[in-house]
């Protein structure tokens, strides 16, 4: 199973600054139709995940500019340019390139 | 747009079995594969397996393998996750997930199965 690795677990940030975390896997996330299956979901308390990014760097609908995904092969970053008060939450990588699905144990993002 | 109501909480005794509903609903919910995946208290998310959208396949982890069993039904676009001979450590919030593309688009609002003796 390919291992999905998160940095920091914990992440306190100030509101209107930026935040920044990182996702690591154990082998190349490159799919042999080119294509890169990473995605990040943020999960608020008490709430399901939801798609924030796909394909290492796409919006999902409805996703605020703020958001941002970069990276390539084995190490990816999420990036958050001003941080609001509704980003508090967990943020999960996750790699579909190959079975099973797996993902991070989570960036946990909380406001000093 | 497509939208995933999952039925409700259960309490259930070591060594039952569960079955976990999915409605979907949406203009293109027959392309969709429905995933589900699993959060125990206070921790992360773990992948179960995945049904495809004309509920005719399925595919598991291996961890699940012979305990769990995905179904639907075409006429009310329902899915489900039936887990059996279940344990203390299967407590936790099963979602289910309706994906393209390798992405998971869509998620139910989750149901909670406590094991409990």
């Amino acid at each position: 199973d390919i291992v999905m690795t998160q940095t920091p677990l914990s992440s306190p940030v100030t509101l209107g600054l930026p935040a920044s975390m990182s996702c690591r896997s154990n082998q190349s996330l490159l799919h042999r139709n080119g294509n890169t299956y990473l995605s990040w979901l943020q999960q608020r308390p008490g709430q399901p995940p939801r798609l924030l990014i796909y394909k290492i760097s796409n919006r999902f609908s409805g996703v605020p500019d703020r958001f941002s995904g970069s990276g390539a092969e084995t190490d990816f970053t999420l990036k958050i340019s001003r941080v609001e008060a509704e980003d508090v939450g967990v943020y999960y990588c996750m790699q579909a390139t190959e079975f099973p699905r797996t993902f991070g144990q989570g960036t946990r993002l909380e406001i000093k | 747009q497509v939208h995933l109501v999952q039925s409700g909480a259960e309490v259930k005794r070591p060594g039952a079995s569960v079955k976990v509903s999915c409605k979907a609903s949406g203009d293109t919910i027959n392309t969709y594969y429905m995933h589900w995946v699993r959060q125990a208290p206070g921790q992360g998310l773990e992948w179960m397996g995945l049904l495809s959208p004309t509920y005719e396949n399925a595919t598991y982890a291996e961890k699940f393998q012979g305990r769990v069993t995905m179904t639907g039904d075409t006429s009310s676009t329902t899915g489900y996750m039936e887990l059996r001979s279940l344990t203390s450590e299967d407590t936790a919030i099963y979602y289910c997930a309706g994906a393209s593309d390798q992405r998971f688009d869509y998620w139910g609002q989750g149901s909670l199965i406590t094991v409990t003796s």
